[in-house]
């Protein structure tokens, strides 16, 4: 069965610092897709990074960088130069080939000035 | 251009009661999907469509729970009758799904917060 694991529920980092939001996922699908998504607050969601199973090079979109380990199968979200902005609850999520979707339980950044 | 429009963005009913919310996505797109979201916990599908046909919806709890999406653009969700575990967040997501591209991130709606008393 497909599986997204976020064991970090809660993460402090201060100001202009990086950090590291970590993601494990399981699934026997050779093709699938992972993605990060910022929830703040307000409640909407919002789409941050995506890495396609077959791609060669880390995704990288601004300040957020995916480090992903296929043979760990791991998929962190790297925030560089943190900002009050970023205070929020980040969802890991994984799409199978029949795009069907599974979020992981999230983490909550704090960033602290 | 204009982001998915929820509404209600809240609703308070008492249990036993029947309630719908619609969704309009993102001109142009081609897939919709309807999640709910517990308190602390990540969306969970409830039902995906491709224009006007459910293609996933086999965690939708059919006993209570429709869905339609007419002519492949608004769709609503309708709960009767409505139990207290029901309370939750109703996100609609929408994207653009096409043959052979697989970066089709999804486009969240503020979502109706809804409590059953």
């Amino acid at each position: 069965a497909q599986k997204i694991t976020q064991t970090q529920p809660g993460m402090f980092v201060q100001e202009k610092e990086a950090v590291t939001l970590d993601c494990t996922y399981d699934t026997s699908d050779p093709s699938y897709g992972l993605f990060w998504y910022k929830q703040p607050s307000s409640g909407e969601m919002i789409f941050l990074i995506y890495q396609g199973s077959y791609d060669q090079q880390n995704a990288t979109e601004g300040r957020y960088s995916l480090n992903f380990q296929k043979a760990r199968k791991s998929a962190n979200l790297v925030i560089s130069a943190s900002q009050l902005g970023d205070s929020a609850m980040y969802f890991c999520a994984m799409r199978d080939r029949t795009y069907k979707y599974i979020f992981g339980t999230g983490t909550r950044l704090k960033v602290l000035a | 251009e204009a982001g998915v429009v929820q509404s209600p963005r809240y609703k308070i009913i008492e249990k036993k009661q029947p309630v719908a919310f619609w969704c309009n996505p993102i001109s142009g797109h081609n897939t919709l999907y309807w999640y709910r979201q517990n308190l602390g916990q990540g969306p969970e599908l409830l039902i995906r469509y491709e224009n006007e046909e459910a293609v996933d919806d086999s965690q939708l709890p059919k006993d209570r729970f429709s869905a339609e999406r007419l002519k492949g653009v608004d769709s609503t969700l309708k709960i009767q009758p409505a139990e207290l575990g029901d309370s939750a967040v109703y996100l609609c997501a929408s994207s653009l799904a096409l043959a052979g591209v697989h970066k089709d991130e999804q486009f969240f709606g503020p979502g109706t917060r809804l409590t059953v008393l």
